[in-house]
């Protein structure tokens, strides 16, 4: 499977715990982007990096988030001390450039229930 | 800042019927627009990627058309099947690098 491939798929945490989710784009993609699905929502914009570049975090939320992308390894999302309102859907997707005219690819997915 | 409209929120039709799904969007300096496809618990998609040059843009029984003037895409769907069953994104994007989203129209067609 050459696609975006998300882990975990679902992930269940406790109020005040760490979440940590994983994407490894398309193989020779170096542009990832973060969205979230808010439950009875569409999908919003999170962040937008390069390798080793957080590019545009316009989307992110100030506190308890964060991303990255390094040189080796996956794109790692982190939400520290998650609480009730974090529980939605995480898609992560790649582009081979900026997506400006070309498609990008999202993955399945990470499903985070907040307990 | 972009804004994404997607009517109707919901639709249900029979088997066989073609169908149009109404995608809005209020800039439209735009360079290109998609539509995706999501399934339940899946993730999203492409079905069809319209330049601003393109006026509409086609794939099996979908065809997609763009104007830009008037701010409003629409998808239609030949001979809808059981299997075109799902949630239909329109997104136009904010800046080069993000995608505004529309909320989605929930299809279901009927066997």
């Amino acid at each position: 499977n050459a696609g975006v491939m998300q882990n975990p798929r679902h992930l269940v945490r406790r109020r005040g715990q760490e979440a940590r989710l994983r994407c490894s784009p398309v193989k020779g993609h170096s542009h990832v982007y973060w969205y979230r699905q808010l439950p009875e929502e569409g999908l919003k914009f999170m962040v937008y990096l390069q390798k080793e570049n957080i590019i545009d975090e316009s989307g992110m939320p100030k506190e308890r988030f964060s991303a990255e992308f390094p040189k080796e390894g996956p794109s790692i999302l982190r939400i520290q001390q998650v609480v009730r309102g974090d529980s939605a859907a995480y898609f992560c997707a790649s582009s081979p450039a900026g997506s400006s005219g070309n498609t990008i690819y999202f993955g399945e997915g990470s499903w985070l229930t907040v307990v | 800042k972009q804004e994404v409209t997607q009517i109707p929120a919901a639709l249900s039709v029979p088997e066989g019927e073609n169908l149009v799904l109404n995608c809005s969007f209020t800039d439209s300096a735009i360079y290109n627009l998609q539509w995706f496809r999501q399934d339940p618990g899946k993730g999203l998609t492409s079905l069809l990627l319209i330049q601003s040059s393109q006026r509409e843009q086609t794939s099996g029984r979908l065809n997609a058309s763009l104007d830009k003037s008037s701010g409003r895409s629409t998808l239609y769907i030949a001979a809808s099947q059981p299997g075109d069953s799902a949630t239909y994104l329109c997104a136009a994007p904010e800046t080069a690098r993000q995608l505004t989203f529309g909320s989605g129209t929930q299809l279901t067609v009927l066997p």
